[in-house]
């Protein structure tokens, strides 16, 4: 079993649409990462969080440290929001920012 | 600022053949990573290094080598081309105090390499 794993593996949905991509976890965390990857291949970080949630935009993540699971919420979707999600969790007691990352979701807005 | 840079952007290569990845980065980062990317599976770690002179093993380091002369460079060198190297390689930098565990990571936009 993965430490990090990400549901689903696959989303289609239509524009306009509110999603959700799922992240769950195994181990002790000092922060959870969630990235953006371009369909050119390109990764950018979105956000960085240690509890609660934050928002930027049209992008919101959330954290439950007990359950050991975030979430990464897209409101009013649109097709450039089509990419592949990855979250990463940046265990407790690491020093070195070392990452484990889930498989990513790969998600698709149709116009 | 360029960000991570990284060269070259695709290549393809012969069993046994060598080379190196180039990877840059503009922003004073202390710490840099190599990954690799698979069809299916998570980013892996292959090396990092938390500063100039000082390198580490990731997750998969068998058949390739680093070294960190400077704070901007970071090159990734196989040796010896296997098949099983097929992989798109990112390389990526942030910047961590100390006391900072864990902070954003910036990543060059990947090399796709293929071994035939």
């Amino acid at each position: 079993k993965n430490e990090v794993e990400q549901s689903p593996q696959n989303l289609t949905a239509q524009e306009g649409e509110f999603i959700t991509i799922n992240c769950s976890y195994s181990v002790g965390i000092s922060a959870l990462h969630w990235l953006q990857q371009h369909p050119g291949g390109g990764i950018v970080s979105l956000f960085m969080l240690s509890s609660g949630k934050k928002k930027h935009g049209r992008l919101i993540a959330t954290i439950n440290i007990q359950e050991k699971h975030s979430s990464l919420h897209i409101t009013a979707s649109h097709p450039r929001d089509s990419a592949v999600y990855i979250c990463a969790a940046a265990p407790r007691g690491g020093a070195t920012n070392k990452l484990i990352f889930g498989t990513g979701t790969l998600l698709a807005v149709q116009p | 600022n360029a960000g991570v840079t990284q060269t070259p952007k695709f290549r393809i290569l012969k069993i046994g053949q060598s080379m190196t990845l180039q990877c840059t980065q503009d922003m004073n980062h202390n710490y840099m990573y190599w990954y690799r990317q698979d069809p299916g599976m998570g980013l892996k770690l292959i090396y990092y290094s938390v500063g100039a002179g000082i390198t580490d093993k990731g997750e998969v380091p068998n058949g390739y080598n680093v070294s960190r002369s400077t704070t901007e460079d970071f090159p990734l060198r196989l040796e010896l081309a296997a098949p099983s190297q097929t992989s798109v390689y990112f390389c990526a930098s942030s910047f961590l105090g100390r006391t900072t565990i864990t902070d954003t990571q910036y990543f060059g936009p990947g090399t796709r390499l293929t071994v035939l």
